[in-house]
């Protein structure tokens, strides 16, 4: 595996599922990330993950809990959901340290209808 | 508020002629900007990106301008190739939000062979 690789793909779950979105990065890098983006609006940044520590919550509800073992895997585990938050979740990954080099590379995303 | 804007959502351009895709922002924090374009079912991948002490930047049939006075950015594309049709997003951050960029809506690029 290369690149920036997430699973599912496809996810359809019910209000009341609990599911898990996974990512994983092979490019060696420190800094993980969280988008959603929905139809028609710009990519929402939702968290950010630097050398395993959490530096950005973007106001993003509860019901969405990010979680980083370690620097190649970024979970996003999804709890009660409403059907406004279907949408296509992307993960990134990047270098960290200096801004300049802080090229972001993205997954293929997950594609998540909340029935 | 959107601070990245890209006010046009689609563009078409027949193939060999020049692309013209526009970006304008409100920030002017904003010190760095990066185009992505992203194919279907892909996620987002890199083009090309630019330093507010730059005012243009070129990387092959890619290049960005960046008007800071206006806070607007442009990326051209000469000549387009049908392989350019995609969505392309704009993003800027700024000094304050180091690993935070702020995304444009997307502009949808189609080259007409």
């Amino acid at each position: 595996e290369t690149g920036v690789t997430q699973t599912p793909r496809h996810l359809v779950m019910g209000m009341t599922n609990k599911k898990s979105l996974k990512c994983e990065q092979h490019l060696g890098h420190n800094a993980m990330y969280w988008y959603k983006q929905s139809a028609k609006k710009p990519l929402e940044l939702m968290f950010v993950y630097n050398f395993k520590e959490q530096t950005e919550n973007n106001s993003v509800p509860s019901r969405f809990s990010p979680e980083c073992p370690n620097s190649s895997h970024l979970f996003l585990h999804l709890h009660t959901l409403q059907p406004e938050d279907s949408a296509l979740y992307l993960c990134a990954s990047s270098q960290g340290g200096s801004r300049l080099d802080n090229e972001q590379f993205f997954g293929p995303g997950t594609r998540l209808t909340v029935l | 508020d959107q601070q990245v804007k890209q006010n046009s959502p689609s563009l078409s351009v027949q193939e060999g002629r020049i692309s013209i895709l526009n970006c304008d922002y409100t920030n002017s924090m904003f010190d760095y900007f990066l185009w992505y374009k992203k194919y279907p079912a892909e996620g987002p991948t890199f083009l090309i990106s630019i330093s507010s002490i730059k005012d243009k930047n070129e990387d092959g049939r890619f290049t960005v301008f960046l008007n800071k006075s206006a806070k607007h950015l442009s990326l051209h594309i000469v000549p387009s190739q049908p392989g350019d049709s995609a969505v392309y997003f704009c993003a800027a951050s700024s000094p304050s939000g180091t690993y935070k960029y702020i995304f444009g809506t997307g502009t949808r690029l189609k080259v007409l062979a």
